[in-house]
This record gives C-alpha cells, sequence and structure tokens, in this order.
C-alpha cells in the first residue's frame, strides 16, 4: 500500500539553526515528491516539488530537499531557520496519471528565539 | 483571481442533519479533491475527480458523496453526519501538468 511517514510528530530549534524534516515514502512507481507549509488557521502552501532530475531540489523561503531513492526518502533541509518557520509542515506523494495524491502526518516546527 | 474558494468556512450540525461543503475554483484545473484534517493524522484524501465527468474514492470515503459539477465545481456531502466527521475539510484543485495542489482556506465543521 501507497504510504507516507514522517517519523517527527514535533520538532523545536533555535533561531539560526539548521534544520531537517524527515519524509519516507512506500510507492510501486516513480513518486512524484512534495513539501508543504500550514501556518495556523491557513491552508497549504508549497515549498518544493521533485518530479525529476537533479535530487536535489530548491524551493521558497530558502528550503532544500533531497530524494535519495535507495532510503526512500525526501528530507526538507533549511540552513538557518527564522522564526516565521514556525509552522506545520507536511511530505506529500502522487504518481504520474493516477493524481493520487496522499500525505504524512505532519510536523509541528516550533522555533525558539 | 480567488484561486480555490470553499464555502462555508463554519458550520455547527447535530447528529444526523445533511449538508454540502462547496468547492471553486477558478484556474482552469482539471483534478479537484476533498481532504479531511484532523490533529495527529494529517490530511486524508476522501475523493478526488481526476477531471470533469470523473470521481474516485480516497483512503476514507465512507459517510461522504461528491459531485463533480462542471470544471469549476466539486462538491462535498455529508448525508447523516456524525461526530466523526467533526474536522477541518479543504478542497483542492491541481491542474495535472504541474502535480501541485492549490488549496482552498478550509472549512470548520463541527458534528454535536
Amino acid at each position: 500500500a501507497q504510504s507516507v511517514t514522517q517519523p517527527d510528530i514535533h520538532i523545536t530549534v533555535s533561531e539560526g539553526a539548521s534544520l531537517e524534516l524527515r519524509c519516507n515514502y512506500s510507492y510501486g512507481a516513480t513518486p512524484y515528491l512534495f513539501w508543504y507549509v500550514q501556518s495556523p488557521g491557513q491552508g497549504l502552501q508549497l515549498l518544493l516539488k521533485y518530479f525529476s532530475g537533479d535530487t536535489l531540489v530548491q524551493g521558497i523561503k530558502g528550503f532544500e530537499a533531497e530524494f535519495k531513492r535507495s532510503q526512500s526518502s525526501f528530507n526538507l533541509r533549511k540552513p538557518s531557520v527564522h522564526w516565521s518557520d514556525a509552522a506545520e509542515y507536511f511530505c506529500a506523494v502522487g504518481t504520474q496519471g493516477t493524481y493520487k495524491y496522499i500525505f504524512g502526518t505532519g510536523t509541528r516546527l516550533k522555533v525558539l528565539a | 483571481n480567488a484561486g480555490v474558494t470553499q464555502t462555508p468556512k463554519f458550520q455547527v450540525l447535530k447528529t444526523g442533519q445533511s449538508m454540502t461543503l462547496q468547492c471553486a475554483q477558478d484556474m482552469n484545473h482539471n483534478s479537484m479533491y476533498w481532504y479531511r484534517q484532523d490533529p495527529g493524522m494529517g490530511l486524508r484524501l476522501i475523493y478526488y475527480s481526476a477531471s470533469e465527468g470523473t470521481t474516485d474514492k480516497g483512503e476514507v470515503p465512507n459517510g461522504y458523496n461528491v459531485s463533480r459539477l462542471n470544471k469549476r465545481e466539486f462538491s462535498l456531502r455529508l448525508e447523516s453526519a456524525a461526530p466523526s466527521q467533526t474536522s477541518v475539510y479543504f478542497c483542492a484543485s491541481n491542474p495535472q501538468i504541474t502535480g501541485e495542489l492549490f488549496f482552498g482556506e478550509g472549512s470548520r465543521l463541527t458534528v454535536l
């Protein structure tokens, strides 16, 4: 069965520290991979996506993610976290032609001043 | 350009009542989706419509029905609401070419 796992429910980092949010997937075909961010009371906004090609993808707000097929992972990183990055982050997976997108359970990020 | 618009934003129902959540997108997207978001469970796909005239079940379709009225509109109906359907519901659309989902602001539903 298709699945997406975000093993960290909550993460707390200090402002200026580096960040890595983990995402593992189980998918039969070559996946499309996404990271979305949700601020409190808001809808979801796309941070970045991977379809093919370069396995290191750059997104908005200084985020990047690396697709590692051998580890079935698509971890999100940021070199230096800002207080405004506090939000909930969701990893999602889809495949071409199915138009069906499955989300992980999310990781809530808290940033300490 | 409004993007994805959901109505209503808030609704309180009693057990057994029915209601319809409306969703409209003005981006000429082919695919549309309904998700529910519950604490600790992320977003779970209820139904989706890959294109006008088609609908398919997602992960949690029980207790819901959908209608793809036209290319713009995709409604979600609760025929007999249950407390377990208390949730925040998100509609999304997808142009298919880019794969990105565009989300509405959500509809918070409480079933007493």
